[in-house]
């Protein structure tokens, strides 16, 4: 099945700065890739997605880049806010097969003020 | 409108009794799906229900563990005879499933302590 690896676990940064998450995933059939914020307490809730026909995505100060080739994605956050601050996860699914997501580990981020 | 919502929210319970976890998805949302969330770990899939279609119980982690949907939207999440390492949150998610890759909008969650 699909296995899908989130880097780095823990992720500190300045008030303004970037931050970059990255994620890999072995299924190459896999056409689908979302990006979940979870606050401490708070559910789940989608930030962005991307799907497999583009390689890139930008919402404001968050953008996602997709490397099919490579089977890798990364979630970049811009001039960083203190209120960024949370727990995000990637995800990938085949669509089609149901959709069912295989979640990356998480990455802990906080933006010190 | 309203969005996903889950009962209870807290589930403390003793190792051996059975446990019942309620979804209520969004309305005219036609696939649901549960998870687990262990403490500070990623999400884990459990169960998927899409319409009046056998559901996907690939990830259900051991035969103490079923899930049914009735009537095609409210869904309850059953773990038999429960184990310490039961204890997580189990989060429920809906999507319309008009397309193949709709956004799946997750519950609050159960937190489940088996204690």
């Amino acid at each position: 099945g699909e296995n899908v690896e989130q880097h780095p676990s823990t992720l500190s940064v300045q008030e303004g700065d970037s931050a970059v998450i990255k994620c890999t995933y072995s299924d190459s059939a896999s056409n689908y890739f979302p990006w979940y914020k979870q606050e401490l307490g708070k559910r789940p809730q989608l930030i962005i997605d991307i799907r497999s026909n583009v390689g890139e995505k930008k919402d404001q100060r968050i953008a996602v880049t997709l490397n099919k080739t490579a089977k890798h994605f990364s979630l970049h956050i811009t001039e960083t806010q203190p209120e960024d601050s949370a727990v995000y996860f990637c995800a990938a699914s085949k669509g089609a097969a149901g959709n069912k997501l295989t979640f990356g580990g998480g990455t802990r981020v906080l933006v010190k003020p | 409108g309203a969005g996903v919502s889950q009962s209870p929210s807290n589930k403390v319970t003793e190792k051996g009794k059975d446990v019942e976890l309620r979804c209520d998805p969004i309305s005219g949302h036609t696939a649901l799906y549960w998870y687990r969330q262990s403490l500070g770990q990623g999400l884990e899939f459990l169960i998927y229900f899409q319409g009046n279609s056998a559901p996907d119980k690939s990830g259900l982690p051991s035969d103490r563990f079923s899930a049914e949907r009735t009537g095609g939207s409210v869904s309850t999440l059953t773990i038999q005879r429960t184990q310490q390492e039961d204890s997580a949150v189990y989060l429920c998610a809906s999507t319309r499933n008009q397309g193949a890759t709709d956004t799946q909008y997750f519950g609050p969650g159960t937190r489940l302590t088996v204690l």
